[in-house]
């Protein structure tokens, strides 16, 4: 079955500073990869996806990016502020939604 | 609109017993798909409901199950509880097969 990683597990920055988070998967055939934010308490938020007919999607500070050869796709966090602290989540379609193991970010003052 | 409802909060529950978890999706979204969310595995799928079928189901033990009435709310169920079944029980609302999945805050089972 389709197998995601995600790395880095734990990621911390200084505020101001950008924050990248990486995804691997396995089945070529996925075309769908949203990236989920987790605040504490709450489910996960949808905050961008990309189809794999682009190559790079860009929403105010976060960007992903998609490498469909290599199998690998990122999300870019530019200005990195306390309020980006929170688990990432990325996933990847099948027949349904597989999840990354999640990246926990904190943002320092 | 009104998002995911998820309910209760909070349970706690003793070993052996069973419980009944509910969710109430967005207006309009006829899917709903449930994940069990715990530190050691991550999000984990459960299953998934179209117009009240079970369309997707994933690598959980028959104790799990769930249902989907008319007015597409759902509802999963776990029997004799174990204490690994402690976890986040989160339940996803969307309109097409992954798209724009949009989560409830989740239920806490605690088994003791």
């Amino acid at each position: 079955g389709e197998n995601v990683e995600q790395h880095p597990s734990t990621l911390s920055v200084q505020e101001g500073d950008s924050a990248v988070i990486k995804c691997t998967y396995s089945d070529s055939a996925s075309n769908y990869f949203p990236w989920y934010k987790q605040e504490l308490g709450k489910g996960p938020q949808l905050i961008i996806d990309i189809r794999s007919n682009v190559g790079e999607k860009k929403d105010q500070r976060i960007a992903v990016t998609l490498n469909k050869t290599a199998k690998h796709f990122s999300l870019h966090i530019t200005e990195t502020q306390p309020e980006d602290s929170a688990v990432y989540f990325c996933a990847v379609n099948t027949d349904k939604l597989i999840f990354g193991t999640g990246t926990r970010l904190q943002v320092f003052p | 609109k009104a998002g995911v409802t998820q309910t209760p909060r909070y349970l706690i529950k003793t070993r052996g017993q069973q419980v009944t978890l509910s969710c109430s999706p967005i207006s309009g979204h006829r899917s709903v798909s449930w994940y069990q969310q715990t530190p050691g595995q991550g999000l984990q799928f459960l299953f998934e409901y179209f117009s009240e079928t079970q369309r997707n189901k994933g690598n959980f033990p028959g104790r799990f199950s769930g249902r989907q009435f008319s007015n597409s709310r759902s509802e999963m169920n776990v029997s004799t509880l174990e204490l690994g079944d402690s976890a986040l029980y989160l339940c996803a609302s969307h309109s097409g097969p992954v798209y724009g999945y949009t989560f409830g805050s989740g239920t806490r089972l605690t088994v003791v």
